[in-house]
């Protein structure tokens, strides 16, 4: 059974980068047909994708972040990683790790599992 | 467009049956999945694709489609299923993007 676990700092201050890591216990995270993603939810709020990587490589991210996130992969560690830069009080949020599937005939994605979640404070 | 809308909050009496809904243009073309969130706790996937259940997941749970319209349907609804539901699917102009609705608190009554 695939478990996600996500492991950082908790505490990060404007203007730096926020560095999780999402350790896969289970699987191997090379194995086709999953994609790798982070999801965050802010305080009392709904759900934010932020982005996701192939097994292969390829990476997407939310338009609305795109411009400061990089996930990349480590396969030798298991491990996938999210990077976001010049963090600001907005970025404070519940971050999670999740494997992604797909099916293209019909059309349906889907995420399962995901990590329990840890909580980023962006303050000074 | 590439947002799904629900209801923010949506209530059932014990054991009576609730549909929570979802609406947006990607779910002409993409089956939604839906997730349940209870306080504290991670997001756990509940129903996935046309109308699939994960392992461990009652059959009280369904989903169904119409339309730019998905539909999570809860039938004899008990108190453990007070949560926040999400509905998720891929952005339909083929930029592999994710989106998720809004929320929907449910609330049993």
């Amino acid at each position: 059974q695939v478990q996600l676990q996500e492991s950082g700092p908790g505490l990060v201050k404007p203007s730096q980068t926020l560095s999780l890591t999402c350790t896969v216990s289970g699987g191997s995270i090379s194995s086709g047909g999953y994609y790798w993603s982070w999801i965050r939810q802010h305080p009392g709020k709904g759900l934010e994708w932020i982005g996701y990587i192939y097994y292969s490589g390829s990476t997407y991210y939310n338009p609305s972040l795109k411009s400061r996130v990089t996930i990349s992969v480590d396969t030798s560690k298991n491990q996938f990683s999210l990077k976001l830069s010049s963090v600001t009080a907005a970025d404070t949020a519940v971050y999670y790790c999740a494997r992604g599937a797909e099916r293209l005939v019909p059309k349906e994605n889907w995420f399962d599992p995901w990590g329990q979640g840890t909580l980023v404070t962006v303050s000074s | 467009s590439s947002e799904l809308t629900q209801d923010p909050a949506v209530s059932v009496a014990l054991g009576q049956t609730v549909r929570i809904t979802c609406q947006g243009d990607s779910l002409r073309s993409y089956y939604a999945s839906w997730y349940q969130q209870k306080p504290g706790q991670a997001p756990v996937l509940v129903i996935y694709g046309k109308n699939n259940r994960p392992s461990g997941i009652p059959d009280r749970f369904s989903g169904s489609s119409s339309g730019n319209t998905a539909s999570l349907t809860i039938t004899g609804a008990q108190a453990e299923d007070e949560a926040d539901y999400y509905c998720n699917s891929r952005d339909s102009s083929g930029n592999h993007f994710v989106v998720f609705g809004g929320g929907t608190k449910l609330t049993v009554l």
